[in-house]
């Protein structure tokens, strides 16, 4: 079942943060996060395995709630570069292989 | 080391016509996938795989066929390509989520049914 993403259009400035939350109504063996650009492919950003751990490089992290079977990825002080739509990806209760995307965040930096 | 290779990059087809797309990887990677991606919209799983011999259907499998002969290749094949099918499809491999491995995706094939 496809996870829902919210909100799915975000807009900043420069320096300004942003959370963009993913929810399942099963439970998660993984989250995947992605970005992706106007006419390229998606770039993995990170994975989350079920532990309800947090992860993070640079000045983008992500955590995960396993028993609300939620991920949220922030993104702080954003840089033009984070331009781009991000994609939350879920795995079943085991890792399957089955890999099921959201519908996509929007996110655009302004100067 | 070439990643994910996906072959044509474009593709236009006649209604009712069958065609393969190629998929590629040299990473050693045991799972890969085949989404499409239409405008605006998301990425919709349409077969995976987690090693040769292996494949199952994803979200929307109807009208595509898929078979693992080997682990590097994941051919996609379009039975008989309705207009329903014009879209970007996206070929991905990992070593899977056990090992904290993301996939890494091809650069698409941008196929149009006329």
């Amino acid at each position: 079942q496809q996870p829902v993403q919210s909100p799915q259009a975000v807009i900043l400035r420069e320096g300004e943060d942003a959370v963009i939350n993913c929810s399942s109504s099963k439970a998660l063996y993984s989250v995947h996060w992605y970005r992706q650009k106007h006419g390229e492919a998606p770039i993995f950003l990170m994975i989350l395995l079920k532990g309800g751990e947090q992860k993070g490089h640079d000045k983008i992290s992500a955590s995960f709630n396993e028993k609300k079977q939620q991920s949220s990825l922030y993104l702080t002080a954003s840089q033009l570069s984070y331009s781009g739509t991000y994609f939350c990806g879920t795995e079943g209760s085991s890792n399957t292989g089955k890999l099921i995307f959201g519908q996509g965040t929007t996110l655009q930096v302004k100067p | 080391n070439a990643g994910v290779t996906q072959t044509p990059k474009f593709q236009v087809l006649k209604t009712g016509q069958s065609m393969t797309l190629q998929c590629a990887q040299d990473m050693n990677h045991e799972y890969m996938s085949w989404y499409r991606q239409d405008p605006g919209m998301g990425l919709r799983l349409i077969h995976y795989s987690v090693g040769a011999g292996i494949t199952d259907q994803g979200e929307v499998p109807n009208g595509y066929n898929v078979s693992r002969s080997t682990t590097e290749d994941f051919p996609l094949r379009l039975l008989s390509a309705a207009p329903s099918q014009t879209s970007v499809y996206f070929c991905a491999s990992s070593y899977g989520a056990s090992f904290s491995y993301g996939y890494t995706f091809g650069s698409g094939t941008r196929l149009t049914v006329v």
